[in-house]
């Protein structure tokens, strides 16, 4: 069954620390990795996305990482605002089936929050 | 600036009443889906659509029903056959390309009174 694992499930910092954000995912075969940052009440918004070629990608303070060996992923976050206080999400998409986007296996999320 | 709209953000539901929700975008995606969203759990699929006048059923299509008249609309009924509707529903759009990515509406939060 494809899964998608991050932890923590929750996490405090304080303002303009760095975190690291983990995922975990058993979907077979990959096609690409995706992070989303979602504030409440809101739509997730897509930070980076990685196919299976790229290693590490980055938009402004945020590095996404992927290790498709281990099935790995991470985002680091680097001197923590408080408006990144969100939840984070980790998307796994499945190559070739049903159309592109069809397949999307979501993890729960990390909530991030920032204090000042 | 293109986007996706959905509307309302809030809506409250009498028991047994079947209810719309709006999903319209101007991105020229292909592309349309209606996503559940529950606290501790990720999202989960209800229906997709990749073209006009045709979608498919996603994790959990029971209770709800969606039409793609249009490339622009995807609107979702939820109606007195889902037991539990209560919840924050989101509605996405994509190119159909393995890199596209999704563009989210800013969701719709639906309560049962």
């Amino acid at each position: 069954k494809n899964q998608v694992e991050q932890s923590p499930q929750s996490l405090i910092i304080l303002e303009g620390k760095n975190c690291t954000l983990q995922c975990n995912y058993t979907v077979s075969p990959f096609s690409n990795l995706r992070w989303y940052k979602q504030d409440t009440g809101r739509g997730p918004v897509s930070l980076t996305i990685m196919t299976f070629s790229e290693n590490t990608k980055s938009n402004g303070r945020y590095t996404a990482t992927l290790d498709a060996d281990t099935k790995q992923s991470s985002l680091h976050i680097t001197a923590s605002q408080l408006s990144d206080s969100a939840s984070y999400i980790c998307v796994v998409s499945v190559y070739g089936v049903g159309g592109a986007n069809s397949k999307l296996t979501f993890g729960k999320g990390i909530t991030l929050s920032v204090r000042p | 600036d293109g986007g996706i709209t959905q509307s309302p953000k809030y809506l409250f539901r009498k028991e047994g009443q079947n209810v719309t929700l709006s999903c319209e975008q101007n991105l020229n995606h292909d592309a349309m889906y209606w996503y559940r969203q529950d606290p501790g759990q990720g999202l989960r699929l209800i229906y997709y659509s990749q073209i006009v006048n045709d979608f498919q059923k996603g994790d959990i299509a029971e209770g709800y029903s969606v039409s793609r008249e249009k490339k622009e609309s995807f609107p979702l009924t939820v109606t007195s056959a889902q037991k539990n509707p209560t919840a924050f529903y989101l509605c996405a759009s994509s190119g159909t390309g393995l890199g596209d990515g999704y563009t989210f509406g800013s969701g719709t939060r639906l309560t049962v009174v």
